[in-house]
């Protein structure tokens, strides 16, 4: 049984700060790794997405990478913003659903 | 092109009464995915429909749950007899695979229902 887990669970950095979010995972049969933003009472937006042949995927200032030797997956965001504060999810992709970790909650001050 | 839609984003329900939740995939999409968040928890799968058609309801509740994809119209989450510890956030998701297998697309999640029963 898959399980997802992101440490820490919440994390408050300053303005211009790079952001190291971490996500690790127990079953390295996974197909991809996606990263999700998730603002509150709102819906999920999906950030990157790595397939499982894949290493690392960029987006703008956000970097993932996967090794699933190690069951762990990284996203760098770089010169944090305020606007960057929301809580990102990792979730792991097997047969017909994603597994989901808790989430780290990210706080940036101006 | 207009994302996943679902309604009501907000439903309030008095123990024993039964919840619909709607969920309109992107367009062109016809997978449809169901996820719940409980309060403090992470989203945990539910079911994953095709049209017409469940696929894996594994982590869907034996009772009281049920769930539909018709061939017209929107995916349906049904909860009947709603008890106090369904309140949640309904999370629908859709994606475009169109091939019989893994997730292997990006799954586009809705705005989300969120539940109370009080």
């Amino acid at each position: 049984k898959q399980e997802v887990t992101q440490i820490p669970a919440a994390l408050s950095v300053p303005e211009g700060e790079n952001l190291v979010l971490n996500c690790s995972f127990t079953d390295s049969a996974i197909y991809n790794l996606q990263w999700f933003r998730q603002d509150p009472g709102k819906g999920l937006t999906s950030l990157l997405l790595i397939q499982s042949s894949q290493r690392e995927q960029t987006s703008g200032r956000l970097n993932a990478s996967l090794d699933k030797s190690s069951g762990r997956s990284t996203l760098y965001i770089a010169a944090s913003q305020p606007g960057d504060s929301a809580t990102y999810l990792c979730a792991g992709a097997a047969g017909n659903k994603l597994t989901f970790g808790g989430g780290t909650r990210v706080l940036v001050k101006p | 092109n207009a994302g996943v839609m679902q309604n009501p984003r907000h439903l309030v329900r008095r123990r024993g009464q039964e919840a619909r939740l709607r969920c309109s995939p992107m367009k062109g999409h016809s997978h449809v995915y169901w996820y719940r968040q409980l309060p403090e928890e992470g989203l945990k799968f539910m079911v994953y429909l095709q049209k017409e058609n469940i696929i894996d309801e594994s982590g869907m509740p034996k009772e009281r749950f049920s769930a539909e994809f018709p061939k017209e119209g929107p995916s349906i989450l049904r909860i009947q007899q709603v008890v106090r510890g369904d309140s949640a956030a309904y999370f629908c998701a859709s994606s475009p695979r169109t091939s019989g297998g893994d997730v292997q697309e990006t799954q586009y999640f809705g705005p989300g229902t969120r539940l109370l029963v009080l």
